[in-house]
């Protein structure tokens, strides 16, 4: 797989169930960034963890980290109809210059009423 | 709150045109980016931009891309021959420090016909 691919690459809950959506990568990471797009919108930027970091939390979402197996989690507990929307990682790699973001191919989280 | 802004928000153009997408930064951020998204598909690292010149940039971004911060707040993309493949949904990103969040305006549409 590449450089940050999400799994699954869709999922369906019930309002008030928790979503997790996991993230792998192949490189040595700076950062790990998670993303929001609701259909052919733009990209909201939900939460930032750093590779000596191992968790993090922000409202209703919690991210993990570990470097160990190149992989990080997104937790949305509590999920509402409004959090249905594609979710992506995205990693910035520690040998790039640029500080560009690789994107992964998006977990579409679908939240029914 | 500070927020990427973007125009047009839709572009259609012909092929062999050129076209200028504008954006916006948060006013005090220093790390600029341009990303793509085509319909379907991951997005994907353009260029990025620091101090008046590049940093990084894909094999994407050719010599038919240019960027260019003409003033203190608007950040452009050049492309001077579309082709067809060009359409895509154009995102521009801030960041306020080297390995921060990158901040996503809302898009351009680019539309080659």
């Amino acid at each position: 797989s590449q450089q940050g691919e999400e799994d699954p690459q869709a999922l369906s809950i019930q309002e008030g169930e928790n979503a997790t959506m996991n993230c792998s990568y192949k490189t040595s990471i700076n950062n790990l960034q998670w993303y929001r797009q609701n259909s052919g919108r733009g990209l909201v930027h939900l939460i930032l963890i750093r590779s000596n970091e191992r968790e993090k939390h922000s409202g209703r979402l919690r991210v993990t980290l570990d470097t160990s197996k190149k992989s990080s989690s997104l937790l949305i507990t509590a999920s509402r109809a409004a959090d249905t929307a594609s979710y992506f990682c995205a990693t910035d790699a520690f040998e790039n210059a640029g500080n560009m973001l690789t994107f992964g191919g998006g977990t579409r989280l679908m939240v029914k009423p | 709150e500070p927020e990427v802004t973007q125009t047009p928000s839709h572009q259609v153009t012909q092929m062999g045109q050129e076209v200028i997408l504008r954006c916006v930064p948060i006013s005090n951020h220093l790390y600029f980016y341009w990303y793509r998204q085509i319909l379907g598909q991951k997005v994907e690292f353009l260029v990025s931009f620091y101090n008046n010149e590049i940093s990084e940039k894909s094999e994407i971004f050719d010599d038919q891309f240019s960027v260019e911060r003409p003033d203190g707040s608007n950040f452009t993309l050049k492309i001077r021959s579309t082709k067809l493949e060009d359409s895509a949904m154009y995102f521009c990103a801030s960041g306020l420090y080297r390995g921060n969040e990158q901040f996503f305006g809302p898009g351009t549409r680019l539309t080659v016909l």
